[in-house]
């Protein structure tokens, strides 16, 4: 079975603060995708990273980068210099390569506060 | 990029009514897609896979003849949830599937904007 937990439930930071979301996943499949989703208060996701299980490559994107570990099945997220706009709840998802077509296991989200 | 739609954005229906909620792909085709219900600060779960030309697959605990999926054609997914009750309120959301140009192993997730039920 696929599992991914999310152990922060809600995170307040002040503005220019560093803040890292954790995200740890659980599957058998060798081969699989890991999501990083953004819903903010108008809850639509908004699509941040995918990640493939053989690219262990850390990546950056402006402020935000990602923390890829195999070895501890992790994938997690950092924002950088924090801004009042990163207010959102944050989801971190998996899913399998078996298939093109094959849905999201979404973990239960982190909702990140930045207050100015 | 590829963009996926739903219609409507934010339904009110009082208890009892049918509400058709429709999905559709606009810059591609989706031979499967996705339903998922959020309930407010919760995560979101998967409903059903809908399928083209084929019924829909429905996820344990979810009832297929109160929310009935018809994947008419390569672009539209719909939903419906019958003779709904308050206990239906929810944020549905669908999703779609698509290959990316690049090789094998880089399919993304599309997401609608989601449609906000309330039932009264």
């Amino acid at each position: 079975a696929q599992k991914v937990t999310q152990a922060q439930t809600e995170i307040s930071v002040v503005e220019k603060e560093d803040v890292t979301l954790d995200c740890v996943y659980e599957t058998r499949d060798t081969t699989y995708y890991l999501f990083w989703y953004k819903q903010p208060p108008s809850g639509e996701l908004v699509f941040l990273i995918r990640r493939n299980s053989f690219d262990e490559q850390n990546e950056i994107s402006g402020r935000y980068s990602w923390n890829f570990q195999k070895s501890t099945s992790s994938f997690n997220f950092t924002i950088t210099a924090s801004q009042v706009v990163d207010s959102a709840v944050y989801f971190c998802a998996l899913s399998t390569f078996s298939s093109g077509n094959t849905p999201l296991v979404f973990g239960k989200g982190t909702r990140l506060s930045v207050i100015a | 990029g590829a963009v996926v739609s739903q219609h409507p954005s934010r339904v009110i229906c009082k208890s009892g009514t049918s509400v058709k909620i429709e999905c559709r792909s606009l810059d591609f085709q989706a031979t499967t897609m996705f339903w998922y219900r959020q309930f407010p600060k919760q995560s979101l779960m998967l409903m059903a896979t809908s399928n083209e030309g084929s019924k829909a697959t429905y996820e344990q605990g979810v009832e297929k003849d109160k929310f009935l999926i018809n994947h008419a054609s390569l672009t539209l997914s719909t939903l419906t949830v019958t003779s709904a009750h308050p206990e239906d309120s929810s944020f549905y959301i669908c999703s779609a599937p698509t290959q990316i140009a690049g090789g094998p192993g880089t399919d993304t997730q599309y997401f609608g904007p989601g449609t906000r039920l309330t039932v009264l």
